[in-house]
């Protein structure tokens, strides 16, 4: 089982539309959590950390359920320049070592 | 431009040759990691320097990979007798220890192709 799942998608929006994406994960010790955005054949940017009380920036919204390990992010009215890969990220509690889902493929269609 | 750079963006090689890359952090940044990215995964951790003290090396990184950061600023990876499984996209990575919440800053990536 890999450490880090990820729906891999793809999640084909109409523009304005409202998309919401889900992370699990398997180590519960597990510290911190991040949402990071690829375009193609770019490198990853960080979109968002997640807290544990949830966190919202912008459009964007990230929750984090320790209890049943896994995080969420939610776009609102989504723009076609959110469309990416979107990858779901977790450190290890050692050496803050990011472990990687492999990421789900959104597309926004106008 | 005061990002993570890597050198080159891109190359190409025949299986059983050496090729080395290039990653120069964020100034001051103290970790420097390497990942490996091939299409349709997420970055797999290769190993990290914390100066120039190289303290963990993945499994993924066979014998035939080897990295160093000699003076704790840029970083290189070389890969000896390169194998068709080795194309992808090698990213590096820089973060300060005082920075907030973990943030990694990464470079372009030196995408590999091995024929």
């Amino acid at each position: 089982r890999k450490e880090v799942e990820q729906d891999p998608g793809p999640f084909n929006v109409p523009e304005g539309a409202t998309v919401a994406f889900n992370c699990t994960y398997s180590n519960s010790a597990s510290q911190s959590f991040f949402w990071y955005r690829q375009d193609c054949r770019k490198e990853p940017k960080l979109l968002m950390s997640v807290y544990s009380s949830g966190n919202e920036d912008g459009r964007f919204t990230a929750q984090l359920n320790r209890a049943s390990q896994y995080i969420s992010l939610l776009i609102r009215d989504s723009k076609l320049s959110d469309s990416a890969t979107y990858l779901c990220v977790v450190t290890k509690e050692s050496n803050y070592q990011l472990i990687w889902g492999a990421g789900t493929k959104l597309i926004i269609k106008p | 431009d005061t990002g993570v750079s890597q050198d080159p963006r891109h190359k190409i090689t025949k299986r059983g040759q050496n090729v080395t890359f290039r990653c120069d952090p964020i100034s001051e940044h103290n970790r420097l990691y390497w990942y490996r990215q091939t299409l349709g995964q997420g970055p797999e951790f290769l190993t990290y320097f914390q100066n120039e003290a190289q303290l963990e090396k993945s499994r993924l990184l066979s014998d035939r990979f080897s990295a160093e950061r000699p003076k704790g600023s840029f970083s290189t990876l070389e890969i000896q007798r390169t194998e068709q499984g080795d194309s992808a996209m090698y990213l590096c990575a820089s973060r300060s220890l005082a920075g907030v919440y973990n943030e990694q800053f990464f470079g372009p990536g030196t995408r590999l192709t091995v024929l």
